[in-house]
């Protein structure tokens, strides 16, 4: 069956710096999506992409954020410089059709 | 967001249903319900969704209120690869909203 890959599965980070966590959507799929979740607690959305640009992002997605799909198969978020509160689980998601998504098993992000 | 309840946490015996309730009494009439799960250390798994009949997969049945203001997921045998935690969505404006869930515990 066919998955949603994100690398690295770990990323230890110092504060102020960037990083980038990459993920390949399904092939075919259309929609496109980041969500985070801080230890023991929701998952939150972050932004949504369709047709090459973003469709909605939350408030947590601020100009620190940054999100590409630079060669029609990967998908990456960057965040320019890291804070301590950025800290946590970062899922991507994919979907054919927008009411069934498929999430990666997330990369987990320290932030020193 | 539109806004569902479900119960904090369920119990359940390994082989015998589950049925997991969520209200949402403010779902509006296009509004589908969706029901993902995340098992431990994992990220969310669809499950199953409907927007007024209910609905059956390999998974899970949906049952839907006439008024639709509840619905109730059905596992109709509980594993221990079953435990979890269950949310309960309105999904609308294209994104997936989650709230707290429900933790389901399986005993074997």
């Amino acid at each position: 069956e066919p998955e949603v890959t994100q690398t690295p599965s770990h990323q230890v980070t110092q504060m102020g710096q960037e990083v980038i966590l990459r993920c390949v959507p399904i092939s075919n799929h259309l929609y496109f999506y980041w969500y985070r979740q801080i230890l023991g607690q929701k998952v939150e959305f972050l932004v949504s992409f369709y047709n090459n640009e973003i469709s909605e992002k939350s408030e947590i997605f601020d100009d620190q954020f940054s999100v590409e799909r630079p060669d029609g198969s990967n998908f990456t978020l960057k965040i320019r410089s890291t804070k301590l509160e950025d800290s946590a689980m970062y899922f991507c998601a994919s979907g054919g059709v927008v009411e069934k998504l498929f999430f990666g098993s997330g990369t987990q992000l320290s932030v020193l | 967001d539109a806004k569902t309840t479900q119960p904090n946490s369920m119990e359940s015996n390994e082989e015998e249903p589950v049925h997991l309730p969520c209200n949402h009494s403010t779902i509006s009439g296009t509004d589908y319900i969706h029901w993902y799960r995340q098992l431990p250390s994992q990220g969310p798994e669809y499950v199953i969704h409907g927007l007024t009949s209910n609905v059956n997969n390999r998974m899970a049945s949906l049952a839907i209120a006439e008024d639709r203001k509840s619905s109730t997921l059905i596992l109709h045998r509980a594993t221990l690869r079953d435990a979890a935690v269950y949310y309960c969505i309105l999904f609308n404006d294209y994104k997936l909203s989650f709230g707290a869930g429900t933790t389901v515990t399986v005993r074997a």
